[in-house]
């Protein structure tokens, strides 16, 4: 079973950036598709992008797709997200999340989630 | 995108019976070429993150008790826990991962 874990919760002013990571401990790192899916308070899931690493290529909804970076670093097998330009409307719990196969979107393992709070 | 809406928002039921969740998604996702239904259900405990419990429609995961069980087709889809237990109390997220990945807006479950 492959295990997530992310870096710790974040607290950002409206404009600026914030980079969340996700290590990733067992399988094959190289192989992974990994999303990432966020949840406002009270609210319902929403997949931001995903990443396979064997290509690096990614895919960002469109919503986030001028705002949103998604990279993989094999050598410390972490998947890092950067979200620009934030608002109080990206206040909210940030997971990454593993595909059962790289070009899925089906998520098998789970992150524990990282806070972010925008706020002046 | 694939729009996917579940009913009801929310659902009390009384420990040892039955609950159902409905799932309707905007267009099909069975894939005609292997006859596979690309719609996950999720549960989501309070401040924890989703854990998968059914995959292509009525697949259960590895370790979900056989209370849990999936069904449906096309773009209609059943999540039913036979008898609900106190650790049942969640949300419950619907998915299809034919195009993209896009949920429903979650289901609360409650006891009664």
């Amino acid at each position: 079973q492959v295990q997530l874990v992310q870096s710790g919760a974040e607290v950002k002013k409206p404009g600026s950036s914030v980079r969340v990571s996700c290590k990733t401990a067992g399988g094959t790192f190289s192989s992974f598709g990994i999303s990432w899916v966020r949840q406002g308070p009270g609210q319902g899931l929403e997949l931001m992008g995903r990443i396979i690493t064997v290509f690096g290529t990614t895919t960002y909804a469109q919503k986030f797709q001028d705002r949103v970076t998604i990279t993989a670093d094999k050598a410390t097998s972490t998947v890092h997200m950067e979200l620009s330009s934030l608002t109080s409307d990206d206040t909210a719990v940030y997971y990454c999340a593993k595909a059962f196969h790289p070009g899925s979107y089906l998520f098998d393992s789970w992150g524990q989630g990282t806070m972010v709070t925008v706020s002046s | 995108d694939i729009v996917m809406t579940q009913s009801p928002d929310s659902l009390a039921v009384s420990l040892g019976e039955r609950a159902t969740i409905n799932c309707k998604s905007s267009q099909s996702v069975l894939y005609s070429s292997n006859n596979k239904n690309y719609l996950a259900w999720y549960q989501q405990r309070p401040g924890q993150p989703p854990k998968l419990l059914i995959s292509w429609a009525s697949t259960r995961e590895s370790g979900v008790p056989d209370r849990f069980s999936g069904s449906g087709s096309g773009t209609d889809f059943t999540l039913t826990i036979s008898s609900l237990q106190a650790e049942d109390v969640a949300f419950y997220y619907c998915q299809q991962y034919y195009d993209n990945g896009t949920f429903g807006q979650g289901t609360k479950v409650e006891i009664k």
